[in-house]
Formats: structure tokens, sequence, C-alpha cells
């Protein structure tokens, strides 16, 4: 069974709406999560990691206000896209970190945000 | 900067018929290079971790090969169900445990029954 649950599935709004991914760890505590996001036909880019208790750390030419990261549990993290424009249009997956390197690394099923 | 490629981007094959396919990378300190199945709106699915030079792991009808600079995913006898894009990604990082991943653009395998 899955072992990170994301939500939602799915978003379609409007331009300027402010949208809200969530990323459970349902197999252990995960102190750490990762938040990636993918072009169609294109690979995946690390955008954050995301730390339980702490400022999140974000990758070159990524907006920290404009993709706000939470992570104020054990078990969850959170991805808010604000004021969202047609080219934040993606599908944006989170990961887990594995207790140990050499542990079977493990993603959520992925939002596919769609903005009007 | 650290690099990873696959090839081909897209690949049909016949039911049965086996081929390869490949990663090649240029990284800085690699960690482990893994292997994922994606399947079209959804999140990758693990497949293998490798760490060194000449490592080998099998599951089912895939078999993932690791040398100093690329990996191949061999694919045995592919059945349509195995129709799917396969990542490839190098962990990097001198801080053991980061955990970052640096992805490849992905391989599409169309399998015809």
């Amino acid at each position: 069974g899955a072992v990170v649950s994301q939500h939602p599935s799915r978003v379609i709004c409007k331009s300027g709406t402010s949208v809200k991914i969530e990323c459970r760890s349902l197999d252990f505590q995960a102190t750490t999560m990762f938040w990636y996001r993918q072009f169609p036909k294109k690979s995946l880019m690390l955008m954050a990691t995301s730390n339980e208790g702490s400022k999140a750390t974000y990758e070159q030419g990524v907006e920290k206000d404009k993709f706000l990261i939470n992570h104020a549990s054990l078990t969850l993290s959170t991805l808010t896209v604000t004021s969202a424009h047609p080219e934040d249009s993606s599908f944006y997956i989170c990961k887990e970190k594995a207790e140990l390197s050499n542990q079977p690394q493990h993603f959520g099923d992925g939002t596919r945000l769609s903005i009007l | 900067e650290d690099q990873v490629t696959q090839s081909p981007e897209a690949l049909r094959l016949q039911e049965g018929e086996s081929s390869s396919l490949n990663c090649s990378y240029t990284v800085s300190g690699l960690r482990g290079l893994f292997w994922y199945r994606q399947d079209p709106g959804k999140g990758p699915e693990f497949l293998f971790t490798l760490y060194s030079a000449g490592e080998e792991k099998e599951k089912e009808r895939l078999k993932a090969t690791l040398t100093k600079k690329e990996s191949f995913l061999h694919i045995t006898a592919p059945k349509p169900e195995d129709s799917a894009t396969y990542l490839c990604a190098v962990q990097v990082g001198a801080i053991q445990g980061a955990q970052k991943l640096v992805f490849g653009q992905g391989t599409r395998l169309t399998i015809n029954p």
C-alpha cells in the first residue's frame, strides 16, 4: 500500500487563487519531505526540502514567497502555491526521506494543478 | 553541474521483444542511482537502488546494472503492462543522507501486444 499520501490529486482553479497541497507519511515519522514539480514530458525538478519544525530549504530559482512550505508535524508537510497563475500549472509531487539512504524512497501520487 | 541523461526518449517494442534503457550521468559524489517507474498521472514508483559499479539488481522482467558512467535497465520479454515512463535519478551531495535526487528526463516505454 501507499506509504505517502498526497492530496488532492487534481486541482483546477482560477488565476489568483492560492492552492494547498498536503503530503502525509503513513509508515513512519518523516522529519524531511521533498517537493518536486514536473512539466509534461520533462524531468522531475526539486523545488524545496521541507524540514519538520524549521524553515524549508529552497532550490535556486524557486520563489519561497510563491511556494510556501509548512512542516508542522512529523507526518504532514504542505505546499501552498500562492496567487497561482497559469505558468504555475504543473504536476507537484512530494517524497519522504527514508530513514536510511538504502531504503526504498517513496513518492506521493502527485497533484495535477491546472490554473485557468 | 550534475547531469543525468536518459536514452532513448521513447521506445516502442512488441510484446516479448527484449531491450535496454540507458542512463548516463556526470555527477560529483555519487551516493546512489535509482530507477523508478511512472505511470501517467501518478507519482514515481521505486524499482531499484544501485550503489557501486558492477552491481546488478533484478525484479521480475527488469534488471538494472551500473558502471562508473552509466546504468542500464534491461527488460526481458516485456508485457503490455510494462508500458510506462522509466526514470533514472542519481543521489548527490556531500552530506550523508541528504538524499537530493537529480532526475533524467525519462524513457517512455510502450509495449504493443
